[in-house]
């Protein structure tokens, strides 16, 4: 099975910063990659597919990119609304796995 | 508008049987492939199964290969999971969720708000 790293685990970060969480494949996954945010007693929401492809409807603040075995997920400029645990999926093959999450805390 | 409906969670003992349905509605059903993610308390997502648009094609996780069996009812607009011999590992918040494509090769772009089952004696 493919795991998936993501880094880091928590990131504290202000109004305003901008945050780059990575994550890791330990095999390649070409771009089969997305990325999903979620906040407490929610369900996921897609931000990302592709790698670098922007869910409609998701602010243009979020973006992705990497391809192979190395990606990361930037928000340019944190906003009150994005503290939440992000999360990495990979596609690659019939069998889906996430990263462990990256919870994205106020400083 | 799109909308997912998970039902059928409860409390069950070790080694007993619960069955998952999830009410879709707002898109045409049948063109999609659908999977079953899960969220154990204060822990990560885990996929658990997926199935085709038409049910030809299913796979699992290995955690829950043998137990559960993923279905679906195109006519019902509905998606199933059917799982047996329950342990206190599956204990969780169980989400469906769609997959863009029909063959089960995609991510996930829609959601439910899940149902919680929970396992114990």
């Amino acid at each position: 099975d493919i795991q998936m790293t993501q880094s880091p685990s928590t990131l504290s970060a202000s109004v305003g910063d901008r945050v780059t969480i990575t994550c890791r494949a330990s095999q390649t996954i070409s771009r089969w990659l997305a990325w999903y945010q979620q906040k407490p007693g929610k369900a996921p929401k897609l931000l990302i597919y592709k790698a670098s492809s922007l869910e409609s409807g998701v602010p243009s603040r979020f973006s992705g990119s990497g391809s192979g075995t190395e990606f990361t997920l930037t928000i340019s400029s944190l906003q009150p609304d994005d503290f939440a645990t992000y999360y990495c999926q990979q596609y690659n093959s019939y069998s889906w796995t996430f990263g462990q999450g990256t919870k994205v805390e106020i400083k | 508008q799109v909308q997912l409906v998970e039902s059928g969670g409860g409390v069950v003992q070790p080694g007993r049987s619960l069955r998952l349905s999830c009410a879709a509605s707002g898109f045409t059903f049948s063109s999609y492939a659908m999977h079953w993610v899960r969220q154990a308390p204060g822990k990560g997502l885990e996929w658990v199964a997926v199935i085709s648009y038409d049910g030809s094609i299913k796979y699992y996780a290995d955690s829950v290969k043998g137990r559960f069996t993923i279905s679906r009812d195109n006519s019902k607009n509905t998606l199933y999971l059917q799982m047996n011999s329950l342990r206190a590992e599956d204990t969780a918040l169980y989400y469906c969720a769609r997959d863009p494509t029909q063959y089960a090769i995609g991510y996930m772009d829609v959601w439910g708000k899940g149902t919680t089952v929970t396992v114990s004696s």
